[in-house]
């Protein structure tokens, strides 16, 4: 099965400061891979998805951007970080080599501040 | 657009006592229907998934049903340690999920 890495697991950032949150994935292929966020007691909300290194899609208007410049390596970025970015990031992996279960790493708690 | 509904929000029970989330979809090519258990401050955990209507799968007292609009996750004589978040997603080109159920079980 798939394994997911995600790092930092915590990050406080000051407003207005850069962001980069790296996501790795292994055991598999060619994934489909997403970037979500979850605020407190909320559901997931899809940010970015990708099919294919280079192929990003955009969710959710908003001012992060995320980049796949190798297969199994999703970049979620930000220029300049808003106290709204707050909020618990989570990567997650589904399909490649027939695979079609979904696959999530512990996620990043973000608190801008 | 795909639209994931879970209902109820929350789900207060007594130990032992059964109950039934309800996840409803709207999605053009289901590919998958996934369930998960979330804790606090962590990565959803994979449960199961569903892949075709009248299909069901069991784990220990959890139990998951699907049909073409909606699917179940059946909670039988629940313990304090089956409280968490539980989140319904749909795959058809991407991964889109409900709002979760969270279930408190009382000792």
């Amino acid at each position: 099965s798939q394994t997911i890495h995600q790092w930092p697991a915590t990050l406080v950032q000051p407003v207005g400061s850069p962001l980069s949150l790296e996501c790795t994935v292994e055991g598999t292929s060619n994934p489909n891979l997403y970037w979500y966020r979850q605020a407190a007691g909320r559901g997931l909300q899809l940010l970015f998805y990708s099919v294919g290194i280079g192929q990003i899609s955009s969710e959710v208007p908003q001012n992060l951007s995320a980049s796949r410049p190798q297969d199994r390596q999703f970049i979620l970025s930000s220029k300049k970080l808003l106290l709204s970015d707050s909020g618990f990031y989570l990567c997650a992996s589904t399909g490649g080599a027939g695979d079609t279960e979904a696959f999530f790493g512990q996620g990043t708690r973000l608190t801008v501040v | 657009e795909d639209q994931v509904t879970q209902s109820p929000e929350a789900l207060r029970l007594q130990e032992g006592e059964s109950s039934s989330l309800n996840c409803s979809y709207t999605v053009s090519g289901l590919r998958g229907l996934f369930w998960y258990r979330q804790d606090p401050g962590k990565g959803p955990e994979f449960l199961f998934t569903l892949y075709s209507a009248g299909e069901e799968k069991e784990k220990e007292r959890l139990k998951a049903t699907l049909t073409k609009k909606e699917s179940f996750l059946h909670i039988t004589a629940p313990k304090p340690e089956d409280s968490a978040t539980y989140l319904c997603a749909v795959y058809d080109y991407k991964l889109s999920f409900g709002a979760g159920t969270t279930v408190t079980v009382r000792a």
